[in-house]
């Protein structure tokens, strides 16, 4: 089925351990985007990508860093964890301009 | 500063009756808004949208106003179901350059339809 996935699904991590969220659509999109939610906070922008070859900061890009692999990719990295890193993360895309955003089921992130 | 607000965290409402989420917002440079649902362990899926040359939305049983001068808008759902029991968030979108790219959501409103 077309959509969005995000791998992994659940991770623990300690503090200053790094990993790397994978993203991948096959809606052949131009636009990807990395999300966090915590709670009581809504939906905060970390990175996005409006086109393959090109990446843009967010609302709330420190700590993070994001490649644009290919238009199907786009993965977000923390180099060094922290606990206020600990979050639901999900990745999106569209096809142009943000309007109906498609979301992957996202990735539980905790940083003891 | 939060641009997006939604004011109530929560509500609760009977089945079969109206549902109305509510959502303000500063920024008059935001011409397009949508409202996301979302589901516990799943990510928002979107619902519903309305451009600021229009006032009213409708899709089924969801209807989405817009007031510009306000700078509200809101979501009625008739009649309200069980499964409509989720966390409903706001989002704006508009401005100059790169801010086309970037939706602006709200922190969102649990609603739960008791049967």
């Amino acid at each position: 089925n077309a959509g969005v996935t995000q791998t992994p699904k659940f991770q623990v991590l300690k503090t200053g351990q790094s990993m790397t969220l994978q993203c991948a659509q096959d809606m052949n999109h131009n636009s990807m985007y990395w999300y966090r939610q915590d709670p009581g906070m809504g939906l905060r922008l970390i990175y996005y990508s409006a086109s393959e070859g090109t990446t843009d900061k967010g609302e709330v890009p420190n700590g993070y860093n994001v490649s644009r692999l290919n238009k199907r990719e786009f993965s977000l990295r923390l180099e060094s964890a922290a606990p206020s890193q600990t979050s639901v993360y999900f990745c999106a895309t569209s096809q142009a301009r943000t309007e109906k955003l498609f979301f992957g089921s996202g990735t539980q992130l905790s940083v003891l | 500063d939060q641009q997006v607000k939604q004011n109530s965290p929560s509500l609760s409402v009977q089945e079969g009756r109206i549902s109305i989420l509510n959502c303000d917002y500063t920024n008059s440079m935001f011409d397009y808004f949508l409202w996301y649902k979302k589901y516990p362990a799943e990510g928002p899926t979107f619902l519903i949208s309305i451009s600021s040359i229009k006032d009213k939305n409708e899709d089924g049983r969801f209807t989405v106003f817009l007031n510009k001068s306000a700078k509200h808008l809101s979501l009625h759902i008739v009649p309200s179901q069980p499964g409509d029991s989720a966390v409903y968030f706001c989002a704006a979108q508009g401005g100059l350059g790169g801010s086309n790219y970037k939706l602006t959501f709200g922190k969102g409103t649990l609603l739960t339809v008791n049967p």
